[in-house]
């Protein structure tokens, strides 16, 4: 069983709605993670965050903002999607940043599924 | 930049036989960190097994084995006895290490490896 726990597992939302992923790990991690994966291919990287801080954008486009409320909880807020945007959003955490040994090991949760329409 | 290749999409293997996924990577970084996941259809990433690349010893993780030549920046994956519930993309990834500046900078994934059981 996964210890990263996303919601809602499916999401339905219109080009102009205003909605919100949410992602929450009690493993103690201090980096989460977004990752976008459309289908057969691997997931890619969005954002990053170490100690609640933003560390990585990868050039993602403003209608996908972040959030980091606390170190258990990470958000992705979502406005003015194209239908493209369509994919599963994966969210990740790990033990820090600079993890050594078994804190290198990136978790994932189940995935959010979001279409566009 | 680092990369990684898997270049087999699809594999297939009869039910309790054995199986190797390939995988290669190219990186001029000493310190790093090398792992498979698995991703049924119900799309979930699951950690099947992790490298180091100080440890020479392979890792092994039940009926799951690696085979990591670090010279020939090489690390494949063994299924032995392979079972229905194998079957998935399993992705080979690689993360930099903290010794070559690396952090939270997410994983590199290869393109993937579907994996079919055969009952």
């Amino acid at each position: 069983d996964t210890e990263v726990t996303q919601t809602p597992k499916h999401l339905v939302m219109g080009m102009t709605n205003k909605k919100s992923l949410k992602c929450e790990q009690h493993m103690g991690h201090r980096a989460m993670y977004w990752y976008k994966q459309k289908a057969k291919k691997p997931p890619e990287l969005m954002f990053v965050y170490s100690y609640e801080k933003l560390s990585i954008n990868e050039s993602v486009p403003s209608r996908f903002s972040p959030e980091c409320p606390n170190s258990s909880l990470l958000n992705l807020h979502l406005h003015a999607l194209q239908p493209e945007d369509s994919a599963l959003y994966l969210c990740a955490s790990s033990q820090d940043r600079y993890g050594i040994g078994s804190g290198n090991t990136i978790y994932f949760g189940e995935g959010s599924w979001l279409t566009v329409v | 930049a680092q990369t990684v290749t898997q270049s087999q999409p699809e594999m297939s293997v009869q039910e309790a036989e054995t199986v190797t996924l390939s995988c290669t990577y190219d990186t001029s970084e000493s310190d790093y960190y090398l792992f498979w996941y698995k991703q049924p259809p119900s799309r979930q990433m699951i950690l099947v097994i992790r490298q180091e690349a100080y440890k020479q010893q392979n890792a092994t993780e039940n009926r799951f084995s690696v085979n990591f030549q670090k010279a020939a920046k090489s690390f494949s994956l063994k299924i032995s006895d392979s079972q229905l519930g194998d079957a998935a993309m399993y992705f080979c990834a690689y993360r930099r290490g903290s010794l070559s500046g690396g952090g939270a900078d997410g994983l590199t994934f290869g393109k993937g490896t579907h994996l079919i059981i055969q009952p």
